[in-house]
């Protein structure tokens, strides 16, 4: 069975661009999780897409912003990139949570190597 | 506020010397712990859940436990391929997931 996949492995980009990662999960997955992960910091929450929506978001500023398509693949879109932006951007599916009191493990994608320059 | 604290930020091993890593948590309502395992330039590898204290759970050389304040991850008998980083996770109430920066751990043949 395919894991999480994630597309492009590394993007080199200047400040003031925008960037695009994408996301597939695995089969059966429909809940989605961004998280970036920068140098010396631990993984912060990005995103949650479940079932095509939005769920929750982190503490980050509406420039990182994202969807989730009906095949519950997901895309992760940063704007006006900054210097500081540059990490790894890591994608993670799990079963749907919906109203589950039990939380799905998380399986997690190689990553997206963004450098901001 | 929601936190997590991993102890140590560091830790080396001989081959075959057992320790634990610590992962101390304080969140409002504990949907789920987790740890991971992460090599260099590579996503987390899933190793545990854990869901409420006095739960355990075993993995070849690896055992999780939780407590209401913390979690422990006991590695027994290590092997040089368990040189990784280990990283703690915790979703709280309002769903939101919080990382710790993870233990690094290098066995030493």
């Amino acid at each position: 069975e395919a894991g999480v996949t994630q597309s492009p492995t590394h993007l080199i980009k200047t400040r003031g661009q925008q960037a695009t990662l994408r996301c597939s999960p695995i089969s059966g997955h429909t809940s989605v999780y961004w998280y970036q992960q920068a140098l010396g910091l631990g993984l912060q929450f990005l995103l949650w897409y479940d079932e095509g929506e939005e769920r929750n978001r982190g503490n980050f500023p509406p420039r990182f912003s994202g969807r989730q398509f009906p095949n519950y693949s997901s895309e992760l879109n940063v704007n006006a990139l900054e210097l500081e932006d540059s990490a790894l951007y890591l994608c993670a599916s799990s079963l749907g949570s919906g109203l589950v009191v039990r939380t799905d493990t998380q399986y997690f994608g190689p990553g997206t190597r963004l450098t901001v320059l | 506020e929601d936190q997590v604290t991993q102890s140590p930020e560091a830790l080396r091993l001989q081959e075959g010397e057992s320790s634990s890593l610590n992962c101390s948590y304080t969140v409002s309502g504990l949907r789920g712990l987790f740890w991971y395992r992460q090599d260099p330039g590579k996503g987390p590898e899933f190793l545990f859940t854990l869901y409420s204290a006095g739960e355990e759970k075993e993995k070849e050389r690896l055992k999780a436990t939780l407590t209401k304040k913390e979690s422990f991850l006991h590695i027994t008998a290590p092997k040089p391929e368990d040189s990784a980083t280990y990283l703690c996770a915790v979703q709280a109430r309002d769903d939101k997931i919080i990382f710790g920066k993870g233990t690094r751990l290098h066995i030493l043949p």
